[in-house]
Order: C-alpha cells, then structure tokens, then sequence
C-alpha cells in the first residue's frame, strides 16, 4: 500500500468555476477525513467519514463545499462558485476506528 | 473549548544544538496529543504521539516529547540537531478516531 493519494496536486481555477478534488486512503482504513490549510496555519478540520457516512461537519464547510464518499472508499470534495478566500492547501486524511491519522500530500487550490 | 498553542512560530538553531518545540493544549477530557512535521509543498508526517501510559513518547528521526498534565503541556525535543530537521512543525490534540485541532505551526530553521 502506497498511502494516501491525492488529486490534482494543484489546481488553478478562475473565481465561480467549481472544483472537484479526489482523495484514496489507505485501503484498510474506515475513516476518512477533509482539512483544510492556509497559508501560516495549521490544518483546519472540514468533515470526516466513516465508511460512507458522512459523521461530522465543520462551520468551515459553506453550502458551497460538499463531500462525498459513496461506496466508503476514495472520497470526493467539491467547492462550488469558488472564491479567492478558497485558495488554500486541502488535506485528507484516512485511519483506522482508533488509529492515528496519516495524510495525503495535499492539493494546492489558487482561486484566480 | 479544546484548543493548542505553540509558543514561537520561529525557532532558529544551529546544527548540533538542542532543538525545542513548544505546545501547550487545553482539554476537558485526557487527551491524545500529536507532533507532526511538514516539509514543504508535502502533506504531514506523524513524528509521535501519546495517548496514555508512558509520559515520555519517543518519535522517529531521534524527537522525543514528554507529556506534562499539571503543566498541559507536551513539548518535543532533540538533543542534536541536522539540517535535515528544518521543517514545519504542528502539534495536534484530540481522541481517538476524532477530528484533529492542530496549533498554526512552529516553523524550526536549522544553520550550518
């Protein structure tokens, strides 16, 4: 197993252009997680899902943004009518019921 | 609220020197603390973490961290630090399976 993967790496999109980022976690793993990460911060929590269910949302996740997971393996993040205060690093994460969580290497999204 | 601060978001040291972290947590509830590290343009690697039992937690690459309760602290050393080492560094809290709240991040420059 290769670990988390991502993608794209990096997406550049014109402000109201949707997006659609994909993340593949760790095969074994039931949870998956969504941060996001500015520049000069520390990851900031999205959502999480076990398996398929989506458990917990943040503030953070405008009706904008919608995340998916719909067979409980690879999920999906959406962002829709982006803006220029979207530009940022989006993380996903994956782990076990109680493990610890291991990150992908990220997509770069700049809002033109 | 839970919440995690990390003092200085710039630490300079020269290499062979003692490399200290600091992150201080507010929690209601034991908690699971996490020091990752984050080379750039890359997603976060997991140096260590502790959950319970021992309050010394030792990491890879030669980073250690000690868990303090009457202090809410957990601040990661190295005895002697490489150049390899410069990086971003994030301290993390939370329970097991649950979403992460990270600190914004000490970043840690490492001269010849």
């Amino acid at each position: 197993d290769t670990g988390v993967s991502q993608d794209p790496r990096h997406k550049i999109t014109k402000r109201g252009q949707n997006v659609t980022f994909r993340c593949d976690p760790i095969s074994e793993h039931n949870r998956l997680y969504w941060y996001r990460q500015t520049l000069g911060q520390g990851p900031e929590f999205l959502t999480y899902f076990q398996n398929e269910a989506q458990l917990e949302k943040s503030r953070l996740l405008s009706d904008r943004f919608s995340a998916e997971r719909p067979k409980g393996s690879f999920s999906t993040l959406e962002i829709q009518r982006t803006e220029q205060g979207d530009s940022a690093m989006y993380l996903c994460a994956s782990s076990s019921q109680v493990g610890e969580q291991f990150f992908g290497p990220g997509t770069r999204l700049t809002v033109l | 609220a839970q919440s995690v601060t990390q003092l200085g978001s710039h630490v300079s040291v020269s290499e062979g020197a003692l490399v200290l972290l600091r992150c201080n947590y507010s929690s209601s509830v034991p908690p699971y603390l996490f020091w990752y590290v984050q080379y750039p343009n890359q997603g976060l690697q997991l140096l260590l973490k502790y959950t319970t039992g021992a309050t010394l937690v030792k990491g890879i690459n030669g980073f250690e961290a000690e868990f303090k309760k009457s202090e809410t602290s957990f601040h990661l050393t190295k005895p002697s630090a490489h150049m390899s080492d410069a990086a971003e560094y994030f301290c993390a809290l939370g329970q097991a399976g649950t979403a992460l709240i990270f600190g914004k991040g000490t970043t840690l420059s490492v001269s010849s």
